[in-house]
């Protein structure tokens, strides 16, 4: 079952500029996860947000939420190459699980 | 540094075999999870387990059958692999008693079915 749902699907972006990712989701939550996939890896814990917050910062990460329109946004500033990956946003589903939304991959040029 | 480690990076079978596919955790995490990945599908959830012995079918647990012998082990088996299950195979882990319920991942295995 899917519970985020990510907007839009693929982003291509030059270096420098801010990248803008969305989440959606449909049921209430106690927090929301963004994870970071590279190429043929494994998922990497970016950020997490709780319920009661409405934004929160780390390093070149931005993610806001928005529980009365369940949503959530991943902004990158000043992105690099490197940031090339796709990024999921996850909620807690019932007894610890994940439920995953199916992705943004980001490509940042040169 | 926390680590998830999988049997194998890539693998390849043939239909009908049995196949396992191996998950190692070194953070003493009561849960431990397996998912595939499907291009336009995202992470679907197959088997999770909150303890030794125990296990919970997920989304898509038709074809799979899972074992937790050990704490820091969980393998996933294919009892008789098929063309349709070739996929990414992720491993994860969490804490059972945390707040945040952050899952780490291993690398992946790229499971092909000929």
């Amino acid at each position: 079952s899917q519970q985020g749902e990510e907007d839009p699907q693929a982003l291509s972006i030059q270096e420098g500029e801010n990248a803008t990712m969305n989440c959606s989701y449909k049921t209430s939550i106690n927090n929301l996860q963004w994870y970071r996939q590279n190429s043929g890896r494994g998922l990497v814990h970016l950020i997490l947000i709780r319920s009661n917050e409405r934004e929160k910062h780390s390093g070149r990460l931005r993610v806001t939420l928005d529980t009365s329109k369940k949503s959530s946004s991943l902004l990158i500033t000043a992105s690099r190459a490197a940031d090339t990956a796709s990024y999921f946003c996850a909620t807690l589903g019932g007894g610890g699980k994940l439920i995953f939304g199916q992705g943004t991959e980001l490509s940042v040029k040169p | 540094d926390v680590k998830v480690t999988q049997s194998s990076r890539y693998l390849v079978k043939r239909t009908g075999e049995k196949v396992f596919l191996e998950c190692v955790q070194d953070m003493d995490h009561e849960n431990m999870f397996w998912y595939r990945q499907d291009p336009g599908l995202g992470l679907r959830l197959i088997y999770f387990s909150y303890d030794v012995k125990m296990k919970e079918k997920g989304d898509i647990p038709e074809g799979y059958s899972v074992s937790r012998e050990k704490k820091e082990r969980f393998s996933l088996i294919l009892e008789s692999a098929s063309t349709n299950q070739t996929s990414m195979y992720l491993c994860a882990s969490s804490r059972l008693r945390t707040r945040s319920y952050e899952q780490y991942f291993g690398p992946g295995t790229r499971l092909t079915v000929t």
